[in-house]
């Protein structure tokens, strides 16, 4: 099975501050990596796959990069409605597995 | 609109059963892979099951091989996931995903339902 790193577990920011996600892959992935964001009692929602790709409606503000072991998510400035939690999940094998989330807090 | 709406939860006794439903619309449902993931209380989110378009590949999470199958109606646009042999570390809030492949059958889930409650007890 794929193992998947996140770091940090949590943060806090500020408003307008740029959002660093780091996620780890414990084989290689190439770029079958996707990104959720979940707030609060809601399900979550895609925000990037294939490692770099904007899903439908998510804004620009976010992007992913990275290949094989290592990705990373950006905000590259932070509001109010992007608290919550965040989540990288690889689909390179089965079993489809996630990392154990970043609680972002502002 | 991609809709996905999860029925059939609820309060089940260790080694019971339940079915789980997903009533799928906005969509041209045969054409996608679908599948099923959950989240314990407080805890991150577990994928769980998957099934192609077709129903003819089905794929699980070790821990539910053998307890739970999944399964898909596509004259009615429905996927279900019928679970037994329930114990209390199941106990989750169950989704409903869509799930999408661009390339081979490499699915990324694109779209989830509001979840359905699902609690082992006694």
């Amino acid at each position: 099975d794929i193992q998947m790193t996140q770091s940090p577990s949590s943060l806090s920011a500020s408003v307008g501050d740029r959002v660093t996600i780091t996620c780890r892959a414990s084989q290689a992935s190439r770029n079958f990596l996707a990104w959720f964001h979940q707030k609060p009692g809601k399900a979550p929602k895609l925000l990037i796959y294939d490692a770099s790709t904007l899903h439908t409606g998510v804004p620009s503000k976010f992007s992913g990069s990275g290949s094989g072991t290592d990705f990373t998510l950006t905000i590259s400035s932070l509001q109010p409605e992007d608290c919550g939690t965040y989540y990288c999940q690889q689909y390179k094998s089965y079993p489809l597995t996630f990392g154990g989330g970043t609680k972002v807090e502002i | 609109e991609v809709q996905l709406v999860e029925s059939g939860g609820g309060l089940v006794q260790p080694g019971g059963s339940l079915r789980l439903s997903c009533a799928a619309s906005g969509f041209t449902f045969s054409h996608y892979w679908m599948g099923w993931a959950r989240q314990a209380p407080g805890k991150g989110l577990e994928w769980v099951a998957t099934i192609k378009q077709d129903g003819s590949e089905e794929y699980y999470v070790d821990s539910v091989k053998g307890r739970f199958s999944i399964s898909r109606d596509n004259s009615k646009s429905s996927l279900s996931l019928q679970m037994s042999s329930l114990r209390a570390e199941d106990t989750a809030v169950y989704y409903c995903v869509r799930a999408r492949s661009d390339y081979a059958d490499y699915v990324f889930l694109d779209y989830w339902g509001q979840g359905s409650l699902v609690t082992v007890s006694s």
